[in-house]
């Protein structure tokens, strides 16, 4: 079982649909991260949580650390989101501890 | 700011071939990290350093080399290329792992092994 899953694999929406995309993880983490992957192959950081809720103009991205699941909200979606969304956990600090852990990403396709 | 730079952004080879991928980052950033993502399969850390002097395994070392000789370079050596290898490679930076701090990553390096 991976150590980081990600749920759907893919996911067709209409613009203007309210998503998500979530991520369960199975060890324990100092941080977790969302990364957005352009159709042309560039990877960005949207978000880097530790706990609680952060939100970036129509993104909000949540963690439960009890539950081990985090959750990437799109309000108001576009074409121009259509990327793979990527999960990644942070086991602890410095070291291999301080490494990444990725989730194989969600395809996210928005339709006009 | 340039950010992660990495060359060449393509390259075929043949098997058995040798080639580096070079990645230099202008952030001064004291960790950087080679990854290769394959089809339907999430990244993957080859190596790592977390500055200069200073490399280590990642989870997929084997066939793959590393250096990292100042701050700002981090090559990334195939010596006897295989099929197997035939990925995109990201190289990434960070200014740490214990912070709040994230991982910047370059465009990516698409490689075939034929």
């Amino acid at each position: 079982k991976n150590e980081v899953e990600q749920s759907p694999q893919n996911l067709t929406a209409q613009e203007g649909e309210f998503i998500t995309i979530n991520c369960s993880y199975s060890v324990g983490i100092s941080a977790l991260h969302w990364l957005q992957q352009h159709p042309g192959g560039g990877i960005v950081s949207l978000f880097m949580l530790s706990s609680g809720k952060k939100k970036h103009g129509r993104l909000i991205a949540t963690i439960n650390i009890q539950e081990k699941h985090s959750s990437l909200h799109i309000t108001a979606s576009h074409p121009r989101d259509s990327a793979v969304y990527i999960c990644a956990v942070r086991r602890g600090y410095g070291g291999s501890q301080g490494n990444l852990i990725f989730g194989k990403g969600t395809k996210l396709s928005v339709k006009p | 700011n340039a950010g992660v730079t990495q060359t060449p952004k393509f390259r075929i080879l043949k098997i058995g071939q040798s080639m580096t991928l070079q990645c230099t980052q202008d952030m001064n950033h004291n960790y950087m990290y080679w990854y290769r993502q394959d089809p339907g399969m999430g990244l993957k850390l080859i190596y790592y350093s977390v500055g200069a002097g200073i490399t280590d395994k990642g989870e997929v070392p084997n066939g793959y080399n590393v250096s990292r000789s100042t701050t700002e370079d981090f090559p990334l050596r195939l010596e006897l290329a295989a099929p197997s290898q035939t990925s995109v490679y990201f190289c990434a930076s960070s200014l740490d792992t214990y912070s709040n701090q994230p991982q910047h990553f370059g465009d990516g390096t698409r490689l075939s092994i034929l």
